[in-house]
């Protein structure tokens, strides 16, 4: 069955210091992959996805993700986290027909001065 | 203007209440989704549709039905509210064509509608 699992419920950093947040995925075969942030009171952003080709992938907002076939992850990464940063990521994988997405749980990010 | 637009974007209704959340996009793409989301479950797919004639359900359809008005217009009903179906309501396009534009296949959301039933 296809899953995504987000293991880290919660994260707080301080501003100015580095990212990671993970992403493991289930699925029969190839996927597509998303990150989605969603600031508070708002709709879902899209940071980046992998369809293809380079395994690290690059998206908005200085966000990066490295797609590991063999760990089945995605994670996302930032160097240097902005509190403008603070938001719920959410990562999808979907497939490649196109008729289905699954989400993670999210991970709520806070940053600290 | 927002290409995927939701109304209401709040509600509070009563136990037993139909209500109608709407969506509207300008997107012109055929596939349109309804997910809900509750803290700590993350977005959950409740219908989902390929064109006007095309709708399936999704991972929660039970206490919900839908409507595919127009290629821009997807509507979803709760025929009978309960407080349960309290939660954050999206709704959701994307565009399956190969090659139509780098966002295939993304998913693009509206800005959610939250819905309290009481």
């Amino acid at each position: 069955a296809q899953s995504v699992t987000q293991p880290d419920i919660h994260i707080t950093v301080s501003e100015g210091a580095s990212l990671e947040l993970r992403c493991n995925y289930s699925y029969g075969a190839t996927p597509y992959l998303f990150w989605y942030v969603q600031s508070p009171g708002q709709g879902l952003q899209l940071l980046l996805k992998y369809f293809s080709g380079d395994t690290l992938v690059q998206g908005i907002k200085g966000f990066e993700a490295e797609f590991k076939r063999s760990q089945s992850s995605f994670n996302l990464r930032k160097p240097s986290v902005h509190w403008s940063d603070a938001a719920e990521y959410f990562c999808a994988v979907g497939a490649r027909t196109g008729n289905q997405f699954y989400f993670g749980t999210g991970t709520s990010l806070t940053v600290i001065p | 203007d927002a290409d995927v637009t939701q109304t209401p974007r709040n509600r509070i209704t009563k136990t037993g209440k139909r209500i109608m959340l709407e969506c509207s996009q300008t997107k012109g793409h055929d596939r349109m989704y309804w997910y809900r989301q509750d803290p700590g479950l993350g977005l959950r797919l409740i219908y989902y549709s390929f064109d006007v004639k095309d709708i399936n359900k999704g991972e929660i359809s039970d206490g919900y039905s839908v409507s595919r008005q127009a290629q821009a217009k997807f509507s979803l009903s709760l025929e009978s509210a309960i407080p349960n179906q309290t939660a954050l309501y999206f709704c959701a396009t994307s565009d399956p064509r190969r090659g139509a534009s780098s966002s295939y296949n993304e998913q693009f959301f509206g800005p959610g509608t939250r819905l309290t039933v009481l």
